[in-house]
């Protein structure tokens, strides 16, 4: 069993709708979470980073929330436009160790369509 | 804002050829990670770099080297190139949390990537 699963798999969304997707993670004790965007064949791209005390944490269009006692986060996307087409990766930090020790979940494909 | 440099964006090789990456991290970056990406795939981790001396090594082939110039970009060094290295090559960099001690709470800024597609 993976120790982050996201869902969904894939979303397709119409352009100026929102949408939210969804990580839960198994990791304990934890760090801090994050979720990246990537677009295909490019690197991820750092949208919120939340250690294990913080509930919430936005970046213009995207809002992060963090539930650490049912170990559930959250990616809410505003208003989406065309360019948030891209995947978008939950990362899980465990307490221990550094980068080299993070946790990838298997991402949403987000498809938006005008 | 200056991001994460990697070159080549895109490298093709030969079977048993060699390889090398460039990684030119954000400036003040004293943290440099390499990660290897298959298609479908997580990101596995590769090997890191502190200061100029390897900090950790993860699922990095014998065949593989890095090393960490005193310019703090890093080199990643294939050789004996397999058909299963084919891969996107991440290059991530972070500044140590000296207040917490520790390099994880940071912020962790990748690369575009290269890809590396051997025939």
């Amino acid at each position: 069993k993976n120790q982050v699963e996201q869902s969904p798999q894939s979303l397709i969304i119409l352009e100026g709708k929102n949408c939210t997707l969804q990580c839960n993670y198994t990791v304990s004790p934890f760090s801090n979470l994050r979720w990246y965007k990537q677009d295909t064949g490019r690197g991820p791209v750092s949208l919120t980073i939340m250690t294990f005390s913080e509930n919430t944490k936005s970046n213009g269009r995207y809002t992060a929330t963090l539930d650490a006692d049912t170990k559930q986060s959250s990616l809410h996307i505003t208003a989406s436009q065309l360019s948030d087409s891209a995947s978008y990766i939950c990362v899980v930090s465990p307490f221990s160790g550094g980068y080299n020790k993070l946790i990838f979940g298997a991402g949403t494909r987000l498809a938006v369509h005008p | 804002a200056a991001g994460v440099i990697q070159s080549p964006r895109h490298l093709i090789k030969e079977k048993r050829e060699t390889a090398t990456l460039k990684c030119y991290p954000i400036p003040r970056h004293d943290t440099v990670y390499w990660y290897q990406q298959g298609p479908g795939q997580d990101p596995q981790f590769l090997i890191s770099f502190y200061e100029k001396m390897q900090s950790d090594k993860g699922s990095i082939p014998d065949r593989f080297s890095a090393q960490q110039f005193s310019d703090y970009h890093s080199e990643l060094n294939m050789s004996s190139l397999e058909l299963g290295d084919s891969a996107l090559y991440f290059c991530a960099s972070s500044l140590y949390q000296r207040t917490s001690g520790r390099a994880l709470d940071g912020e962790l800024f990748f690369g575009e990537g290269s890809r590396l597609t051997v025939l």
